[in-house]
């Protein structure tokens, strides 16, 4: 199985500043039809998760575009350029590449 | 718009059985994928089932394989998951999730919980 790791596992942030996560898998995430199936997920208090970026890179519909996915191969970041109140909340980076699909362990991110 | 609502959640005892579904509206539910992934509580996220378009290709994850049936009636815009001889580290909410870029749309959940 592909286990995926995420740093930080928390990360307070000041308003307005920007803030990182980045994500690590065990293997290489190339599919071999040549995508890399590595999604970020956001999960706010009380809520189910929500799509923010899929394929590294590529932000899902209606998510601000202060939310940017980079990486390649087996490494991947997250940044959010500058942090809002309504940012708060669990961040999961996922690799859809090979089955059993895999989560990372999750990255809480709050307002200092 | 997309919807996706579970229903079927609840208190079993160890050993027990249920069955969760989940309604698609809002889209051609036939021509997409579907999966269920589940949340213990104060936990993670944990990818359970796979089902394709077609219901003919299936996976599910080790901790579920044997227990659980995930199924799907593309005439009634649906998705199952029949669970079988409950355990307690089963308790979590259940997802519903379309696979369209990834997983781009997801239901709110359906709270299992397995108890004696």
């Amino acid at each position: 199985d592909i286990v995926m790791t995420q740093t930080p596992l928390s990360s307070p942030v000041t308003l307005g500043q920007p803030a990182s996560i980045s994500c690590r898998s065990s293997q290489s995430l190339v599919h071999s039809d040549g995508n890399t199936y590595l999604s970020w997920l956001q999960q706010r208090p009380g809520q189910p998760p929500r799509l923010l970026i899929y394929k590294i890179s590529n932000r899902f519909s209606g998510v601000p575009d202060r939310f940017s996915g980079s990486g390649a191969g087996t490494d991947f970041t997250l940044k959010i350029s500058r942090v809002e109140a309504e940012d708060v909340g669990v961040y999961y980076c996922m690799q859809a590449t090979q089955f059993p699909f895999t989560f990372g362990p999750g990255t809480k991110v709050d307002i200092k | 718009e997309v919807q996706l609502v579970e229903s079927g959640g609840g208190l079993v005892q160890p050993g027990g059985s249920l069955r969760l579904s989940c309604a698609a509206s809002g889209f051609t539910f036939s021509s997409y994928s579907m999966n269920w992934v589940r949340q213990a509580p104060g936990k993670g996220l944990e990818w359970v089932s796979y089902i394709s378009s077609s219901g003919y290709t299936i996976y599910y994850a080790d901790s579920v394989k044997g227990r659980f049936t995930i199924s799907r009636d593309n005439a009634k815009n649906s998705l199952y998951l029949q669970m079988n001889s409950l355990r307690d580290e089963d308790t979590a909410v259940y997802y519903c999730a379309r696979t369209g870029s990834e997983f781009d749309y997801w239901g709110q959940g359906t709270l299992v919980t397995v108890s004696s």
